[in-house]
């Protein structure tokens, strides 16, 4: 069982439009890291968030932690094709816990 | 700045053979981690290295994984024999420092590894 659920499992929209994804738990997370991986490539981490309540923006990408620090969301504005890629979210457990538990993970594909 | 390098990239067996993969991180990066990505899943940390000492492999497969990192850089996984549910992507990462704090894991390009 995974310590992460992500939801959806898969999301195709035309470029343009926006797009949402999250990560839940019914744990409690000291930090919370989104990665994206891309086809035949290694996951590329995006951002962590560490504060309850966090939110970060990087450019069109959107990353708010939850208050409890259980979940978390990532929203993209204005999709382009260059944002396809497999969402992933990491969760760690602890402020010593150097363990990452990394949820199943959105496929999102952008339409041009 | 050279990344993870990762070698095979690609490796086809047959059940009951063996396979190893190679792992070179980034310079100066001390802790060393070996995931399993199944198909549809995230990656599953293995083994963890800090330097050549192991710090975490609570979650490998000891009857037919292994792991080492001899000189505390580069590090070999080696999986004896195989069976068809090994089949997965198998991802190297490594990370400046270790245990707390929240440093960054850089990635590999992963060893896509098909076990028929």
């Amino acid at each position: 069982t995974q310590l992460l659920e992500q939801s959806p499992q898969f999301l195709s929209i035309q470029e343009g439009e926006n797009l949402t994804v999250y990560c839940n738990s019914s744990s409690v997370f000291s930090s919370l890291q989104w990665y994206r991986q891309e086809p035949g490539e290694g996951p590329v981490l995006l951002v962590t968030v560490v504060t309850g309540g966090e939110v970060k923006k990087l450019k069109r990408l959107t990353f708010q932690f939850g208050d409890a620090r259980k979940d978390s969301s990532l929203h993209i504005t204005a999709a382009q094709p260059g944002d396809t890629g497999l969402y992933l979210c990491a969760g760690k457990i602890g402020s010593n816990d150097y363990k990452l538990s990394f949820g199943a993970g959105t496929t999102v594909t952008v339409r041009a | 700045e050279a990344g993870v390098a990762q070698s095979p990239r690609y490796k086809i067996i047959e059940k009951r053979q063996s396979v190893a993969f190679w792992c070179n991180p980034i310079s100066g990066h001390a802790t060393l981690y070996w995931y399993q990505q199944i198909l549809g899943q995230g990656p599953k940390l293995l083994i963890q290295f800090q330097n050549n000492g192991v710090v975490d492999d609570s979650q490998l497969p000891k009857d037919r994984f292994s792991a080492e990192r001899l000189k505390g850089v580069d590090s070999t996984l080696k999986i004896q024999p195989a069976k068809l549910e090994d089949s997965a992507v198998y991802l190297c990462a490594s990370s400046f420092r270790g245990a707390g704090g929240h440093n960054e894991q850089f990635f590999g390009p992963g060893t896509r590894l098909t076990v028929l």
